[in-house]
This record gives C-alpha cells, sequence and structure tokens, in this order.
C-alpha cells in the first residue's frame, strides 16, 4: 500500500493566483514528520516545509503553508500568489519515527504556472 | 563542501559491468539516504542508514544492489552486473539529529546503462 499518495500528477495555475498541493499518507505511527520538496527541472531538491505530528498549529514558510488535517491523514501544500518559478515537481513526505526516520516520498505534482 | 557531494555526476556503464556511486554527507549529520529516480518519477526509496544502528535495506530492488557507509560518514551504492532497467538519477540525502530536521539533498549520479 502507498504510504504517501499524491492523486494530481498535473496541475496548472495563474500567475498570482493560490493553489493547493494534495498529499495524503497512511501511517498507524503516532510521532511522524510530514516534508514538502520542490525539484525545478535542474534536479535539485530544495525543501519548502515542514510539519511535525504533534504540532498544533499550520506549519507556514512564506508563501508556502501546509494544511494539515491530522484525522484525514492529509498534508495539502498551499502555495499563495503563485510565481512563473514555482512552475517544478513538488513531492510529499513522510518520516515515520518508529521505522527509525526512514523518509518515504510520494510519485509528486508537477506544477505549471502560467503567465 | 556545506552540502551533501555525490560523485561521479554522470556515469556512462555497459551492461554487465559493476559501478560504484559515492555520496559525501554534510559533516556531522546521522542519517544518510539513497533514492532512485527514474524519468519523470518520485523518489524510490533504497537504503537508510541511521548512526551505528544496522541500516534498513528494505527498499533494495534486488541483491545486485548494496551499500556501505563508513565511519559514519561517506557511503557507497554498488550496483553489480548493472541493467538497462537501473539507468536513472541515483540521489543521495543526509539529515542532522533531530525529529524536525529536513534531509539535504546531493545533486544526484546520473546512471546510463548501454
Amino acid at each position: 500500500a502507498q504510504k504517501i499518495t499524491q492523486t494530481q500528477p498535473g496541475m496548472f495555475v495563474q500567475e498570482k493566483e493560490a493553489v493547493t498541493l494534495d498529499c495524503t499518507y497512511d501511517t498507524s505511527d503516532q510521532s511522524y514528520g510530514l516534508f514538502w520538496y520542490k525539484q525545478p527541472s535542474s534536479g535539485e531538491m530544495i525543501f519548502l516545509i515542514y510539519q511535525g505530528s504533534y504540532d498544533e498549529q499550520n506549519a507556514t514558510e512564506g508563501r508556502y503553508s501546509l494544511n494539515f488535517q491530522k484525522a484525514r491523514k492529509s498534508a495539502n501544500l498551499v502555495i499563495s500568489a503563485s510565481q512563473l518559478g514555482d512552475s517544478a515537481m513538488y513531492f510529499c513526505a513522510m518520516r515515520e519515527d518508529n521505522q527509525g526516520g526512514k523518509l518515504i516520498f510520494g510519485q509528486g505534482t508537477e506544477l505549471s504556472v502560467k503567465p | 563542501g556545506a552540502g551533501v557531494s555525490q560523485s561521479p555526476s554522470n556515469k556512462v556503464t555497459e551492461k554487465g559491468k559493476d559501478v560504484e556511486l559515492r555520496c559525501d554527507p554534510i559533516s556531522g549529520h546521522t542519517a544518510l539516504y539513497w533514492y532512485r529516480q527514474s524519468l519523470g518519477q518520485g523518489l524510490e526509496f533504497l537504503i537508510y542508514f541511521q548512526g551505528n544502528s544496522a541500516p534498513d535495506k528494505s527498499g533494495l530492488p534486488s541483491d545486485r544492489f548494496s551499500a556501505e557507509r563508513t565511519g559514519g560518514s561517506v557511503s557507497t551504492l554498488t550496483i553489480q552486473r548493472t541493467q538497462q532497467e537501473d539507468s536513472a538519477v541515483y540521489l543521495c540525502a543526509s539529515r542532522p539529529q533531530g525529529p524536525d530536521t529536513e534531509a539535504f539533498f546531493g545533486q544526484g549520479t546520473r546512471l546510463t546503462v548501454v
């Protein structure tokens, strides 16, 4: 079974608009961490945002926020005021602490920002 | 260097040959991960080292794949008798101790088996 599911292979958004990238996860652990990474066409992996399972507040980093709904096991990434440079692959990942810190990634969502 | 370093950046090898891919993690990082990424695909977990614990090898696709981490630092991923389906980008990442720390990635090694 997939541990991390990203159901949107590709998304389009108009420049300056907000976009939500979906991520659901599957774990029986109580302690885990959720991450989002960006991978532009250059191939580098860029860390965006982190949410711990015990964090009560949704994480925010600049234009990025993480909509964490623990009961639904979802950790959607919201990008506000999209920019052309946001066009990239976006990966959701989960670290399960009872698995020793193993980090598992979803299949990714390709975001294209239109001018 | 300040970041995770992988070498070589590109490797072309003939089918059936063995290859070694190297990863130099960020100094002091206790965790080290290897992933495989085929063109346009997600990151496939291969193996994970954490300190002195036994590595989590659950993602290695076959016994042709192995990895070691010497002295808690440099890691080498070895693929024996390479096949064309091994062609991919192999990414290494390291992470410092702590529950809320992110993994830092290298630039990857692009492996092409011809």
